[in-house]
């Protein structure tokens, strides 16, 4: 199976400062990578997804941007951070043929 | 409507009952079903797979799947105070859907 490291796990950041969350998958190659974000209680919202190096597709407008710069790396930014984007994000990844899922251990991010 | 709709729950039961869960969806195409648990603060993790109709069994845990009648469930025989989590079904016809999660929780 794959595994996903995702990092940092926790982070307090202010309103307007930058972003940058990271995700690398271990076990497969060319792997569907995907960021989610997950309110308290509430289920997932996909943000982006990607099939390949520099292809992202985005679900949602919203105040964030995706970035694939290697076949197993995965990157979250924003410019400038607003309150409505705190929340639980989460990295995942699937073998491009395949049909599960798999999910790193998440980034809590507070917008301060 | 959503693709895939979940007992919302939460759900308490006391340590050794059986536990029921179960997702309803509307895409006759979704062929893998997943049941995913999640602990506070953590990220999903796969807690079984299935492929069409039927039942698969791991352990105290029970995966059924009805397609005719769009209906997927999940059985925790024994349950302990450890089960207790959200448990998160989802589907798949290529790209994955997910329920919204049904918290449950095990009493000593």
């Amino acid at each position: 199976s794959q595994t996903i490291h995702q990092w940092p796990a926790t982070l307090v950041q202010p309103v307007g400062s930058p972003l940058s969350l990271e995700c690398t998958v271990e076990g497969t190659s060319n792997p569907n990578l995907y960021w989610y974000r997950q309110a308290a209680g509430r289920g997932l919202q996909l943000l982006f997804y990607s099939v390949g190096i520099g292809q992202i597709s985005s679900e949602v407008p919203q105040n964030l941007s995706a970035s694939r710069p290697q076949d197993r790396q995965f990157i979250l930014s924003s410019k400038k951070l607003l309150l409505s984007d705190s929340g639980f994000y989460l990295c995942a990844g699937e073998r491009a043929s395949g049909n599960t899922i798999y999910f790193g251990e998440g980034s809590w991010l507070t917008v301060v | 409507q959503k693709e895939v709709e979940q007992d919302p729950g939460p759900l308490s039961v006391p340590e050794g009952a059986i536990v029921s869960l179960n997702c309803t969806y509307s895409n006759s195409a979704f062929q893998y079903f997943m049941w995913y648990r999640q602990y506070s603060r953590k990220g999903p993790e796969l807690l079984m797979y299935t492929y069409s109709s039927g039942n698969k069994e791991d352990g105290r845990f029970t995966a059924q799947v009805d397609k005719s009648s769009k209906y997927i469930s999940l059985f925790i025989r024994d349950s302990q105070p450890s089960d207790s989590a959200t448990y998160l079904c989802a589907m798949s016809e290529g790209k994955s859907t997910f329920g919204d999660g049904t918290t449950l929780t095990v009493k000593p």
